[in-house]
């Protein structure tokens, strides 16, 4: 399965900074993803991120608030813009394997705190 | 549409068997199952296409019914080490989680 070095692993960052979020894959692939996590909750998705094209976001997100680049088929960065404490969560990507028997892995995460 | 788990929580003892369950409103062509320990990424588990046989790893498999757009994850004597939380996920070019099972296992 695919490798992904995220970084950083976690920050505390001052209300109305910004931060941005790198994920390197050890391995080409079409579509990475973008998730947050509450401490207790599910992982919910922020956008997809198609290399040469504009990501895709989901509902209650927008890219103003999380712009998303992806300059190559091994790199995205996710910037979490004008922060405030309720973007405090852990922000993981992922990329779907490939292979017969394939599922999703994930960067270990990025743990926000926001004061 | 998030898929809906069952129960929210599990408490069991070392050796004792788990089923959690996941279903959904909408039809299913895959459903991926994921564990997650405090502190650390999920884990890929396996996925149930649809038309696809069981599977299963280690003692841990899972059923899909494409029918009752369901699938549930089976925890036979079990082990401290599968304590975590799991997730299903449903969807076809993108996942979309439930809101999770809570294991633990007490020795």
């Amino acid at each position: 399965s695919a490798v992904i070095s995220q970084k950083p692993s976690r920050d505390i960052c001052q209300r109305g900074t910004s931060l941005t979020i790198q994920c390197q894959v050890d391995s080409q692939v079409t579509m990475m993803f973008w998730y947050r996590q509450q401490p207790g909750q599910s992982l919910t998705l922020i956008a997809t991120a198609n290399q040469g094209s504009e990501a895709t976001y989901e509902s209650g997100f927008v890219i103003d608030k999380f712009p998303i680049s992806r300059p190559n088929l091994t790199f995205s960065t996710l910037t979490v813009s004008n922060m405030s404490p309720e973007d405090s969560s852990i922000y993981l990507c992922s990329v779907e394997d490939s292979g017969e028997d394939y599922g999703y892995t994930f960067g270990s995460g990025t743990r926000l705190t926001v004061v | 549409q998030q898929p809906v788990q069952s129960p929210q929580a599990v408490i069991l003892r070392e050796g004792e068997d788990a089923v959690i369950n996941c279903s959904s409103s909408k039809a299913l062509y895959s459903v991926h199952w994921y564990r997650q320990k405090h502190g650390e990424a999920p884990v890929f588990l396996m996925i149930l296409l649809k038309g696809g046989e069981q599977k299963g790893h280690e003692k841990i498999s899972a059923s899909f019914n494409e029918k009752k757009q369901q699938s549930s994850l089976y925890l036979t004597a079990s082990q401290l080490s599968y304590s975590g939380t799991y997730f299903c996920g449903t969807g076809d070019d993108k996942i979309i989680f439930g809101k999770g099972t809570r294991l633990h296992i007490l020795p």
